[in-house]
């Protein structure tokens, strides 16, 4: 399997314009999740879904942030307006199941909003 | 609330020399599970070595072991004959079977001096 896979994997972006960040997770994995990474904050989870359905969004920063998982294989994140303090890296994970399995990164998306 | 203490921000290990990261978690719950996740500087987080709390035994994984106290609550990894690809961010994290989130610790930057 090739893994998570995020795209893009780089985007620099201006203040104010729409984001959007993509995700694939591995094939037969029903949770996903969607962290944020800062030096700041560390390691946060924004939302994770079960078979496509959203979970857990209380990590959510504010209401310009929407996921959506419309189908087993694919995950937007979007960020609408963009602002600088949203600059990060953006991880997408999978995991079998819940639980305490294993969650799986992909590579991650560095956002840098100017 | 559940939380994961990492207390050294950064460590240093001469190559081919075993240096332990320690880890300290805080859960009421009796069914957990335990995970060192290394991310090196790709960004890419790859999971190490996970342990279940039902098993005494502690988890191996090549140079990689831990050293899991459950009374103590405490759950360090022993990393045997450092080599330079060894350098990177490790995070100490714990989920559970009542719950599909994972916590993770705040990190702990490892260095290999040649």
């Amino acid at each position: 399997d090739a893994g998570v896979i995020q795209s893009p994997r780089h985007e620099v972006t201006e203040m104010g314009q729409e984001v959007t960040l993509r995700c694939k997770p591995i094939s037969g994995h029903d949770y996903l999740f969607w962290y944020r990474q800062t030096m700041m904050r560390g390691l946060e989870l924004l939302i994770y879904f079960n078979n496509n359905v959203p979970i857990d969004d209380s990590g959510m920063p504010e209401d310009r942030f929407s996921a959506k998982m419309p189908n087993a294989s694919f995950s937007t994140l979007k960020i609408q307006p963009s602002e600088p303090r949203d600059s990060a890296v953006y991880f997408c994970a999978s995991s079998i199941s819940g639980g305490g399995e294993t969650q799986y990164f992909g590579p991650g998306t560095r956002l840098l909003v100017l | 609330a559940q939380t994961v203490t990492q207390s050294q921000p950064e460590m240093s290990v001469q190559e081919a020399e075993t240096v332990t990261l320690s880890c300290t978690y805080d859960t009421s719950e009796s069914d957990y599970y335990l995970f060192w996740y290394k991310q090196p500087p790709s960004r890419q987080m790859i999971l190490v070595i996970r342990q279940e709390a039902y098993k005494q035994q502690n988890a191996t994984e090549n140079r990689f072991s831990v050293n899991f106290q459950k009374a103590a609550k405490s759950f360090s990894l022993k990393i045997s004959d450092s080599q330079l690809g060894d350098a990177a961010m490790y995070f100490c994290a714990q989920g559970y079977s009542s719950a599909s989130k994972i916590i993770f610790g705040s990190g702990t930057r490892l260095s290999i001096r040649p």
